[in-house]
């Protein structure tokens, strides 16, 4: 599996934009970008994905590099329900199945 | 609700018990993953059905432990003899077939303690 590289934790003050870096340098083509959540107790839920163009949708917005090499999700306005660990993953469009690899993600702490 | 759910949410066992899980996933959905995380970490993989079949198992899926998809829909995740190191919490995701787009839809979690 191609690997994804982010920082361990992050801080933000409520209601400012949070951007989210996550490096993954050995992307290929076809790996599409997909960003989940984990809010405490919780399974992860999804927030978005893109392949090359930037993305926007209700929960966020995903900035993709013109190489591929690394991507941002944007929180526009964090809120405290918004304190989570957030998961970049990669996932191939090459057909078949494929195992989902999880790293240890960002703990994003909103400060009131 | 409509999204995957998983019984129990909690459970509490001695060292030694059988334990079983269940996952019912989203009625659609073709395909069904479960996943293990510690404290810290990310979810890690442990097995993968396509309908039925179960098509992928982890090394982290010992002998002690066995899944199963009877009729591809809900799915069991059970674990004999259980010791310490078998508390984690046991999350089940659930997708169609669309490659590289397919979303996971995670469950609620359930959340062993093997005292």
């Amino acid at each position: 599996d191609a690997k994804t590289t982010q920082p361990n934790s992050m801080e933000s003050n409520e209601e400012e934009p949070v951007h989210l870096p996550c490096n993954h340098s050995t992307i290929s083509g076809t790996d599409y970008i997909h960003w989940y959540r984990q809010l405490p107790s919780q399974g992860p839920e999804y927030v978005i994905h893109g392949l090359t163009s930037n993305v926007n949708n209700r929960m966020a917005s995903l900035a993709i590099a013109e190489d591929r090499k690394s991507s941002t999700l944007i929180l526009h306005r964090a809120t405290l329900r918004d304190a989570a660990v957030y998961y970049c993953i990669l996932r191939s469009a090459a057909g078949g199945y494929q195992k989902v690899t999880f790293g240890t993600g960002t703990k994003l702490q909103v400060i009131p | 609700d409509t999204g995957v759910s998983q019984d129990p949410r909690h459970k509490i066992t001695k060292r030694g018990q059988n334990v079983t899980f269940r996952c019912d996933p989203i009625s659609e959905h073709n395909r069904l993953y479960w996943y293990r995380q510690t404290l810290g970490q990310g979810p890690e993989f442990l097995t993968y059905f396509q309908n039925e079949a179960q098509l992928e198992k982890s090394r982290l899926l010992s002998d002690r432990f066995s899944a199963e998809r009877p009729k591809g829909s809900f799915s069991t995740l059970e674990i004999q003899r259980t010791e310490q190191g078998d508390s984690a919490m046991y999350l089940c995701a659930s997708t169609a077939s669309r490659v590289g787009a397919d979303t996971q839809y995670f469950g609620p979690g359930t959340r062993l303690t093997v005292l």
